[in-house]
């Protein structure tokens, strides 16, 4: 089915260890981007790439490294896990953003969890 | 400053009966979408309802509706005739046009948890 996949789909680290969220989009969208999301708080951007090629700070980008592969491929690196990136990712995709009438289609989730 | 808020952690409905969930937004681009998204406890984002700002009727989407009031920039969603399978946690969300120097990404909401009562 067309949409977005994300790998894992859970993740448990421990402090200090690194890891790649891997997200793959096949429906030729131009945008991506990783929220992350924790109780209370909502869903968080944390990095986005508007088209191949860019790639830009979100709102909590402490921490984490992306990098736009190619048009489907966006991925989402820790570099020393902290317990405070325990959280769920979500991967995205959109239409560019030049009008404000697309929405977002998600990938399912990564639980991780940083001990 | 907070641009999209959802005043109710928490709500309960009975089955059958109609729900409004709120939502406000702030933004002084003309040019906006706001969306509302479901999470079920399974923890995938489904896409419910969009509205452009421009739009001149309410969206409506089967048993989902979108009470827009541009003055009061307000996007509540009303769910009618509530199923056990609504139980969920909504989410609000704009999303402003880059043609008025945003970046145009999407922003949301703390989210309202509904509980179906039986």
């Amino acid at each position: 089915n067309a949409g977005v996949t994300q790998t894992p789909k859970f993740q448990v680290l421990k402090t200090g260890q690194s890891m790649t969220l891997q997200c793959a989009q096949d429906m030729n969208h131009n945008s991506m981007y990783w929220y992350r999301q924790d109780p209370g708080m909502g869903l968080r951007l944390i990095y986005y790439s508007a088209s191949e090629g860019t790639t830009d700070k979100g709102e909590v980008p402490n921490g984490y490294n992306v990098s736009r592969l190619n048009k489907r491929e966006f991925s989402l690196r820790l570099e020393s896990a902290a317990p405070s990136q325990t959280s769920v990712y979500f991967c995205a995709s959109s239409e560019s953003p030049g009008t404000a009438n697309y929405g977002y289609t998600f990938g399912s989730g990564t639980r991780l969890t940083v001990v | 400053a907070q641009k999209i808020t959802q005043t109710q952690p928490g709500m309960f409905v009975q089955e059958k009966e109609a729900v409004t969930l709120d939502c406000t937004y702030d933004t002084s681009d003309p040019s906006y979408g706001l969306f509302w998204y479901k999470q079920p406890s399974s923890g995938e984002m489904i896409f419910l309802i969009y509205q452009g700002s421009y739009d001149q009727q309410n969206a409506t989407e089967g048993r989902y509706s979108l009470n827009f009031q541009k003055a009061r920039k307000s996007a509540n969603l009303v769910i009618s005739a509530s199923q056990l399978g609504d139980s969920a946690m909504y989410f609000c969300a704009m999303r402003e046009s880059v043609y008025g120097g945003s970046q145009g990404n999407l922003i949301f909401g703390k989210g309202t948890k509904l509980s179906v009562k039986p």
